[in-house]
């Protein structure tokens, strides 16, 4: 079973804008991640916060999380092409489970 | 540092073969895992290991195996090869087994 759900699941945006996705998930955490795919290959580690943080900057990504609301959000600011790829949220406690994903795609 | 490394990069078995996937990592990870990927989904972790002698079963451990003799490697096999097996699988290792997880490039395997 899948514990953290990413919202959207496909997103489509110019390059420039800003992208945001949303993660879910259901129980209490250690940690949560954000990590980026492309194309089917391996995850790359983007940012963690920790369950006391409330935001993290990293570079052009921006992560929140909302404890009381079990949920956390990854916004992208000034879009590249290159940041087209599928975005999957990790939510650490005893076991890893993973959501998803969200697809970005961004037009050029 | 080569990271995390995975052979073979593309396997083809016939329904009913075994296989082992390889895995090594040269980073002095504790933690190590396989997991699989099948089309527009999340990973499901296969089985884990917290250091070299223990392994524990994830979410979809049914027809696999694994071992961890050292801490460098940890090899999944693939008992009976089922088309329902048909999967990208990845390895990946972290510190400890709450951290950054660092992935292998993946082994795509089809089960005729």
């Amino acid at each position: 079973s899948q514990q953290g759900e990413e919202d959207p699941q496909a997103l489509s945006i110019q390059e420039g804008e800003n992208a945001t996705m949303n993660c879910s998930y259901k129980t209490s955490i250690n940690n949560l991640q954000w990590y980026r795919q492309n194309s089917g290959r391996g995850l790359v580690h983007l940012i963690l916060i920790r369950s006391n943080e409330r935001e993290k900057h990293s570079g052009r990504l921006r992560v929140t999380l909302d404890t009381s609301k079990k949920s956390s959000s990854l916004l992208i600011t000034a879009s590249r092409a290159a940041d087209t790829a599928s975005y999957f949220c990790l939510d650490s406690n005893y076991q890893l489970i993973w959501g998803a994903g969200t697809k970005l795609i961004i037009k050029p | 540092n080569a990271g995390v490394t995975q052979t073979p990069k593309f396997q083809v078995l016939k329904t009913g073969q075994s296989m082992t996937l390889q895995c090594a990592q040269d980073m002095n990870h504790e933690y190590m895992s396989w997991y699989r990927q099948d089309p527009g989904m999340g990973l499901r972790l296969i089985h884990y290991s917290v250091g070299a002698g223990i392994t524990d079963q994830g979410e979809v451990p049914n027809g696999y195996n694994v071992s961890r003799s050292t801490t460098e490697d940890f090899p999944l096999r693939l008992l009976s090869a089922a088309p329902s097996q048909t999967s990208v699988y990845f390895c990946a290792s972290s510190p400890q087994g709450l951290d950054e997880q660092f992935f292998g490039p993946g082994t795509r395997l089809t089960v005729l």
